[in-house]
């Protein structure tokens, strides 16, 4: 099975600050790779699908990159509400059966 | 507005069975796919099972396979998981998401129901 590894697994970061997180397949998964973020106590929310469409309504300082085996989720600026936990997500292999990444948490610095 | 609102989790002792219900309104739901992901305490993520649109096809994690059946009632909008032979390990949140298909996503999201396996 697919393995999804993302680093770091946590950060601390200030408001404005640009973050980078990065998600790795341990095999090529194309394009199937999305991201979500989770506040404590809620559901995840979908962010970005197919690598870097950005779903309804989310905003443009998130960002998505890559193809194969190594994807990046970036925030340009980060804001007081974008700090949560953010998982990635393939959806390559095996048909319909899902895998993600172990999460990384941004926290306020 | 999606809404999809689970129902069904709580306390049940080691060896019991549970079933998941998840409520969903405002989509297409006999159109659409969808699954249960499940979070343990303090944890990551974890696919659980699917079911497509029609309920003719269904697809487990190997941890569940066995244990876990998924089923839907499209009359009634409500989709199912029925859990059997829990152990610590399977306490989480449950949520269940409804898939987009072809890039295979997870759109929308209920709250989630807790279920803890414990004596």
């Amino acid at each position: 099975d697919i393995q999804m590894t993302q680093s770091p697994s946590s950060l601390s970061a200030s408001v404005g600050d640009r973050v980078t997180i990065t998600c790795r397949a341990s095999r090529s998964i194309l394009t199937y790779l999305s991201w979500y973020q989770q506040k404590p106590g809620k559901a995840p929310k979908l962010l970005i699908y197919a690598v870097s469409t950005l779903q309804s309504g989310v905003p443009s300082r998130f960002s998505g990159s890559g193809s194969g085996t190594d994807f990046t989720l970036t925030i340009s600026s980060l804001q007081p509400e974008d700090f949560a936990t953010y998982y990635c997500q393939q959806s390559y292999s095996p048909p319909r059966v899902f895998t993600f990444g172990g999460g990384t948490k941004v926290e306020i610095k | 507005e999606v809404q999809l609102v689970e129902s069904g989790g709580g306390l049940v002792q080691p060896g019991g069975s549970l079933r998941l219900s998840c409520a969903a309104s405002g989509l297409t739901f006999s159109s659409d796919a969808m699954s249960w992901v499940r979070q343990a305490p303090g944890k990551g993520l974890e696919w659980v099972s699917g079911i497509s649109g029609s309920g003719a096809s269904t697809y487990y994690a190997d941890s569940v396979k066995g244990r876990f059946t998924i089923s839907r009632d499209n009359s009634k909008n409500t989709l199912y998981l029925q859990m059997k032979g829990l152990g610590a390990e399977d306490t989480a949140v449950y949520y269940c998401a409804s898939l987009v298909g072809g890039q295979g996503y997870f759109d929308y999201w209920g709250q989630g129901t807790l279920v803890t396996v414990s004596s």
